[in-house]
């Protein structure tokens, strides 16, 4: 089955400073997603990133804040900005239909924490 | 505002018993159900899904009921085990619209 990377694991950050997560996906995906899991919670949407248009971004939730780049089919970039203690979660990013066709599979995740 | 929610917060079991793990939806347009199953330090991982034309599937030791009268979903795992323990989300959406997770249940297996 295919297999969903993200670099890095995890990443203790200091407040102001920048993050930039990756997702790598073994196979060629057309959508790909990036979620939020903040402590204790469930997970919320920030943006859909399809290869070739410009990402969309759910309520709440900015480019300015969270730049995302997808250059191609199986890679895509989530960049937290100047960032904050509330910015402490899980980002996870996941993709439609490796498997089954709607369905959403998701990387390991990303803990980050923000001092 | 539409939302997906479960009863119960947590869930504690023997080992062996069998457990429900219940989810209420909102959105009455929704077509499409996944239950995911999330241990700690790792990323939801799918289980099992049900299309709003289905009322029941089953897979191995898990079975999801969906009842759309009173917008219920329902996982069901049979002789659970102490590998089960874990965080339970339902997520449901309609075609061409994100997915929406529901709050979480924690899974609890004692031996």
């Amino acid at each position: 089955s295919a297999v969903i990377s993200q670099k890095p694991s995890r990443d203790i950050c200091q407040r102001g400073t920048s993050l930039t997560i990756q997702c790598q996906v073994d196979s060629q995906v057309t959508m790909m997603f990036w979620y939020r899991q903040q402590p204790g919670q469930s997970l919320t949407l920030i943006a859909t990133a399809n290869q070739g248009s410009e990402a969309t971004y759910e309520s709440g939730f900015v480019i300015d804040k969270f730049p995302i780049s997808r250059p191609n089919l199986t890679f895509s970039t989530l960049t937290v900005s100047n960032m904050s203690p509330e910015d402490s979660s899980i980002y996870l990013c996941s993709v439609e239909g490796l498997a089954k066709r709607d369905t959403q599979y998701f990387g390991p995740g990303t803990r980050l924490t923000v001092l | 505002g539409e939302s997906v929610g479960l009863h119960l917060p947590t869930l504690s079991v023997q080992e062996g018993d069998n457990s429900i793990i219940n989810c209420a939806y909102s959105n009455s347009a929704s077509d499409y159900f996944i239950w995911y199953k999330q241990e700690s330090g790792k990323g939801p991982q799918f289980i099992i899904d049900i299309r709003s034309n289905m009322d029941k599937r089953q897979g191995q030791r898990v079975t999801v009921l969906l009842n759309k009268t009173v917008k219920h979903l329902s996982l069901q795992i049979a002789a659970t085990q102490p590998g089960d323990s874990a965080v339970y989300f339902c997520a449901e959406n309609q075609a061409g619209t994100a997915l929406i997770f529901g709050k979480g249940t924690t899974l609890s297996v004692s031996s």
